[in-house]
């Protein structure tokens, strides 16, 4: 059973252009959230998605960013005109359900650099 | 809204006991846990604590008071390669997202 898996690992875009961090859940998971790290510095919550809908969005920023879990793939986490500040490591983690003590796992993340 | 606070680093010998508080204000519940965080790596699950009381697993162990708004997480035995940071995280009452702390960076030394 393969864990949370995200790509790229790393990922280089020059200001302005965009990013495309995508997500695949463990299988079995319909709980998908996604974190930002900035360096030295502990995870922010953005999102919380399952299958086709956005359930809670109260950490993305109100531009330029957006978050999608198609029925079919893997989430998506896209970045648009991105500027140096989006220089952080974005985590992604899945969940089969919300109650209990069923803790999140997380992907090794995915760094991006804006040049 | 939520506020949890870690202390930002520590050092302990090789061998010996650390204890890593989190102190958290939070306007909803429904459980705490304790991840590990390895340089460049993702984060790993390590306990969770719902009820007053301390859980037990191995060499690490995570305490919990509701009523103060206080964990500790304790490890003993300590080993090189525990060196990393450690998160505290508060889930809320929804139980659909996870407040993180800043993390501790623990540093053992031989």
């Amino acid at each position: 059973n393969a864990g949370v898996m995200q790509n790229p690992r790393h990922l280089v875009r020059r200001r302005g252009q965009e990013a495309r961090l995508r997500c695949s859940p463990m299988k079995g998971h319909s709980h998908v959230y996604w974190y930002r790290q900035l360096p030295e510095e502990g995870l922010k919550f953005m999102v919380y998605l399952q299958k086709e809908n956005i359930i809670d969005e109260s950490g993305m920023p109100k531009e330029r960013f957006s978050a999608e879990f198609p029925k079919e793939g893997p989430s998506i986490l896209r970045i648009q005109q991105v500027v140096r500040g989006d220089s952080a490591a974005y985590f992604c983690a899945s969940s089969p359900g919300v109650v209990g003590n069923t803790e999140a796992f997380f992907g090794q993340g995915t760094r991006l650099t804006v040049v | 809204g939520q506020n949890i606070d870690q202390p930002t680093e520590m050092t302990a010998t090789e061998g010996a006991i650390v204890q890593i508080n989190c102190t958290y204000q939070t306007s909803g519940f429904n459980g705490l846990f304790w991840y590990q965080q390895h340089a460049g790596e993702a984060p790993t699950f390590l306990s969770y604590n719902v009820l007053d009381g301390l859980e037990e697993k191995g060499r690490f162990s995570s305490f919990l008071s509701r009523s103060k708004g206080y964990s500790y997480l304790l490890l003993k035995e300590l080993q090189m390669k525990d060196s990393a940071s450690y998160l505290c995280a508060v889930r809320n009452n929804a139980g659909n997202m996870l407040t993180f702390g800043g993390g501790t960076r623990l540093m053992v030394k031989p």
